[in-house]
């Protein structure tokens, strides 16, 4: 258990809809990343957060947005859904600059199923 | 721009055999960081190693290796007498610093045959 939580892990629904994935980092990490995983493409980088601002920002589509909150977790709205956007999308964490040993921590992953 | 690249797209081995995964990473920072990631059927990403680029040193951990050469730009990871529970997609990864984003390879899909 990396400490990574997201909800929820599986998601059904259909083209055009949209749909918000959320994340809750490790207690004491500062940064989020969001990264897609389909089945063409690996893992791609889509964006990221530290203590509540974006960071640095990957492929990220303009029908998909992100915010991270006071509390520090994170969510992900994918909008105006197509079939591919089919893919698990994966939430991480790091630690703050002191303790930042460089890896990233992922959470178990949301499924999304676009039909 | 940084690149890592995974040349073998899949693997199959015979239990018992060694296995090497190959990892080229490409970057023009001094300093960065090399990861290998484990993705097994289940799904999740596990962490396996972290290398600084400052440590060359290869490292050694049960049944796996880790060979570093700056050189080469390569960051090749070895399984010693598989077992079916490694089978699994394993991704290299490189970061520039450790507030950056990771960029990932295309991974290796590594089957054990029992």
């Amino acid at each position: 258990d990396s400490g990574v939580t997201q909800t929820p892990k599986h998601l059904i629904t259909a083209t055009g809809q949209r749909v918000t994935l959320r994340c809750s980092p490790r207690s004491g990490d500062l940064s989020v990343y969001w990264y897609q995983q389909s089945l063409d493409q690996g893992l791609q980088f889509l964006i990221q957060y530290y203590n509540g601002e974006e960071r640095a920002k990957g492929n990220i589509l303009e029908r998909f947005s992100a915010q991270q909150f006071p509390d520090l977790h994170s969510e992900l709205n994918l909008s105006s859904l197509e079939l591919g956007d089919s893919a698990l999308y994966f939430c991480a964490s790091s630690p703050p600059t002191g303790g930042n040993t460089g890896e990233l921590f992922f959470g178990e992953g949301s499924r999304l199923t676009v039909l | 721009a940084q690149k890592v690249t995974q040349a073998q797209t899949e693997i199959s081995v015979v239990e018992k055999e060694d296995v090497t995964l190959d990892c080229v990473y490409e970057t023009r920072d001094t300093t960065y960081y090399l990861f290998w990631y484990k993705q097994p059927p289940s799904g999740e990403l596990v962490f396996l190693i972290r290398r600084n680029s400052f440590d060359e040193q290869n490292e050694i951990s049960g049944r796996y290796s880790w060979n570093f050469q700056k050189s080469t730009s390569s960051f090749n990871f070895t399984i010693t007498a598989s077992q079916v529970v490694d089978s699994a997609v394993y991704f290299c990864a490189l970061r520039k610093t450790s507030y950056d984003k990771v960029i990932f390879g295309p991974g290796t899909s590594l089957s054990v045959i029992p």
